[in-house]
């Protein structure tokens, strides 16, 4: 069964722009989490979404927004680009939300730099 | 604050011996940990689980240990194999409203053959 895929792989944007990104869960899957990864401060968590809803949110600004689909996609959206938020974009799903004990796989993720 | 903590950025071993990676955690409310791998622009694989209700769990060369009462866990491999050269997290979720995954910073991980 396909994995988590997230789209693009790789992105370059400028200061001051906005940018989508976009995941398609593991078929089955209902909820969708997404995590940015600097290096030396591991996967710190945006937002998860389940049926088309925002469950929890991580401190990041208001410029960073999410949604998710009727069919479980999820795209995320960063607005007013700034140079920290170059990073490894991580997606991940999973079968349920709110259970805990449920593995969570990710996509191979989106390389965002901001020039 | 930081609820998941690898205080090791780092490990070295030799191909054959065991490694030893390290998790401390300070929220009583998590309730499963989970070990992911890394390798360089790839995403996170999902290695290992363990649920509070347990103290060990193995997978093949894998085996996680908790200790609640230290509010620390472990991943042992045995053998250790060059092709375990990565980055390892740990992290933790807890059952509820708020059972999002936290991840410590992670260590990497060095097999010399």
């Amino acid at each position: 069964k396909a994995g988590v895929t997230q789209t693009p792989r790789y992105l370059i944007k400028t200061r001051g722009q906005q940018v989508t990104l976009s995941c398609s869960p593991i078929s089955g899957h209902r909820s969708v989490s997404w995590y940015q990864q600097t290096p030396g401060q591991g996967l710190q968590f945006l937002f998860e979404y389940f049926s088309e809803t925002q469950r929890n949110k991580g401190n990041f600004p208001g410029r960073f927004s999410g949604r998710q689909f009727s069919n479980s996609r999820s795209e995320m959206n960063v607005s007013t680009l700034e140079l920290g938020d170059s990073a490894l974009y991580l997606c991940a799903s999973s079968l349920e939300w709110g259970r805990g004990n449920t593995e969570a796989f990710f996509g191979q993720g989106t390389r965002l730099t901001v020039v | 604050d930081q609820q998941v903590k690898q205080n090791s950025p780092s490990l070295s071993v030799q191909e054959g011996r065991i490694s030893i990676l390290n998790c401390d955690y300070t929220n009583s409310m998590f309730d499963y940990f989970l070990w992911y791998k890394k390798y360089p622009a790839e995403g996170p694989t999902f290695l290992i689980s363990i649920s509070s209700i347990k103290d060990k769990n193995e997978d093949g060369r894998f085996t996680v240990f908790l200790n609640k009462s230290a509010k620390h866990l472990s991943l042992h491999i045995v053998p250790s194999q060059p092709g375990d050269s990565a980055v390892y997290f740990c992290a933790a979720s807890a059952t509820g409203a708020n059972s999002k995954l936290t991840f410590g910073k992670g260590i990497t991980l060095s097999v010399r053959p």
